[in-house]
C-alpha cells in the first residue's frame, strides 16, 4: 500500500463551524505533514509530526489544530476559519523527515 | 531557511518541443527532489538526486544536480500534452529539518 488517503475531498464550511480533515497512511512512514496550497503556488508547510510528536509548527494560527493519534493517522481540526483560509490542504508522509514525500490528493476547503 | 528560485514560472509550448526548467539557490542542499502536480491532485515524486553532478533519466525527462549541490535542472525532450502540470523542485535542507520548495513551473503543452 503506497497511498496517502485524505478525507473529505471537498469541504465547505462557515466561519463559525468546527470541522476536521483526516489523513491515513499504512506505509510505516514516521513523518507526517500538513501543507496548505493556493492555486498555482507551491505547497506551504504548516506542521510536521515526527514519530508522532509535533516537531515543526510554522507559526500557524491556532484556529488550525493538528493531532496525530497514532503513527498512521493525522488530523487537522478547523475552527473559526476565515475566507482566506480557503485552499487545498495536502497531507504527506515520508519514511524519515526530509525524505521523499508521498502526498495525498488533498482536501479542497472553502470557507464562506 | 534556505531559498530555491525556480524558473520559468510559466511555460506554454507546442507538442514535440524541448524545454528546461531550472532550480537555483545560493545554499547547499543535501538532496533535490522533483515533483509533478496535475490539477485536483497532490504532487507526485518524479526523482531524487543526492550526489553533486548526478544525472538521472526517466524516459523523456532528464534531471541534473549541480556539482556544488546548489542547483538542479529538469529537461523534457519532445514534450507531450500529458506532460502538462505544475513542476516543483524541493531541496532537503542540510540542517535536516524540512524541505524547501521552489515556486513551481506551470507547464502547458499544446497539441
Amino acid at each position: 500500500d503506497t497511498e496517502v488517503t485524505q478525507t473529505p475531498k471537498h469541504l465547505v464550511m462557515g466561519m463559525t463551524n468546527k470541522k476536521s480533515l483526516k489523513c491515513e497512511q499504512h506505509m510505516g512512514h514516521r513523518a507526517m505533514y500538513w501543507y496548505k496550497q493556493k492555486a498555482k503556488k507551491p505547497p506551504e508547510l504548516m506542521f510536521v509530526y515526527s514519530y508522532e510528536k509535533l516537531s515543526i509548527n510554522e507559526s500557524v494560527p491556532s484556529r488550525f489544530s493538528p493531532e496525530c493519534p497514532n503513527s498512521s493517522l493525522l488530523n487537522l481540526h478547523l475552527h473559526a476559519l476565515q475566507p482566506e483560509d480557503s485552499a487545498l490542504y495536502l497531507c504527506a508522509s515520508s519514511l524519515l523527515p526530509t525524505g521523499e514525500l508521498f502526498f495525498g490528493e488533498g482536501s479542497r476547503l472553502t470557507v464562506l | 531557511t534556505q531559498l530555491l528560485e525556480q524558473s520559468p514560472q510559466f511555460l506554454s509550448i507546442q507538442e514535440g518541443e524541448n524545454l528546461t526548467v531550472y532550480c537555483n539557490s545560493s545554499s547547499v542542499f543535501s538532496s533535490l527532489q522533483w515533483y509533478r502536480q496535475e490539477p485536483g491532485e497532490g504532487p507526485v515524486l518524479l526523482v531524487t538526486v543526492v550526489t553533486g553532478g548526478e544525472v538521472k533519466k526517466l524516459k523523456r525527462l532528464t534531471f541534473q544536480f549541480g556539482d556544488a549541490r546548489k542547483d538542479s535542472s529538469l529537461h523534457i525532450t519532445a514534450a507531450q500534452p500529458g506532460d502538462t502540470g505544475l513542476y516543483l523542485c524541493a531541496g532537503g535542507e542540510t540542517s535536516g529539518s524540512r524541505l524547501t520548495f521552489g515556486e513551481g513551473t506551470q507547464l502547458t503543452v499544446n497539441p
